[in-house]
């Protein structure tokens, strides 16, 4: 059965500092991956997806980047950390010919 | 472009009591709609989905949703809640057709049972 992985579950990062979060998914091939952030109130933003290898779309322009460096390896990373990047942070995962998304459990990022 | 509107932020019901949790979106081709629960500090779980056929669509834990094409509607429901049902829920939009399925939600519902 497939299963996806996402760590840390919590971390707290003073501003200016790196990020770095991993998600990796198991039991599948090819997957689409995804990152999103939830603000409180304001539901789940998308900010990354990638179909392939080092293929990465993003949704929306921030102080955040992602990589792909493997098939069932997701990255999230930041160079500096802004206070206005807490917020929890979902990884996701949809078969290649499939949309049901699968959801990791989460990253609680508060930044101080 | 798509969106997704959940009418309420919050919904107080008690325990045993039916509960709606009101879902619409907006988009102009075909769609795939789901339903997501998400309990504190967790990961979203799937609750149902609507991708073709019936209208009526049911999920785990008793809940059901009815896809109204004509009222561009995906309601979420369920006759007798529980304790547990405390959670906060997602109505979610993705659209046909090939390629990466990039879901949209709505901003939430947080559903309280009261006992």
């Amino acid at each position: 059965s497939q299963t996806i992985h996402q760590w840390p579950a919590t971390l707290v990062q003073p501003v200016g500092s790196p990020l770095s979060l991993e998600c990796t998914v198991e039991g599948t091939s090819n997957p689409n991956l995804y990152w999103y952030r939830q603000a409180a109130g304001r539901g789940l933003q998308l900010l990354f997806y990638s179909v392939g290898i080092g293929q990465i779309s993003s949704e929306v322009p921030q102080n955040l980047s992602a990589s792909r460096p493997q098939d069932r390896q997701f990255i999230l990373s930041s160079k500096k950390l802004l206070l206005s990047d807490s917020g929890f942070y979902l990884c996701a995962w949809t078969p290649l010919d499939g949309v049901e998304a699968f959801f990791g459990q989460g990253t609680r990022l508060t930044v101080v | 472009a798509q969106s997704v509107t959940q009418l309420d932020s919050q919904v107080p019901v008690f325990e045993e009591a039916p509960v709606e949790l009101r879902c619409n979106y907006s988009s102009s081709v075909s769609v795939y709609l789901f339903w997501y629960v998400q309990y504190p500090n967790q990961g979203l779980q799937l609750l149902l989905k609507y991708l073709s056929g019936s209208t009526l669509v049911k999920g785990i834990n008793g809940f059901e949703a009815e896809f109204n094409k004509s009222q561009t509607s995906f309601h979420l429901r369920k006759p007798s809640v529980h304790i547990s049902d405390t959670a906060e829920y997602f109505c979610a939009v993705t659209e046909g057709g090939a390629g990466s399925y990039q879901l949209t939600f709505g901003k939430g519902t947080k559903l309280s049972v009261i006992p």
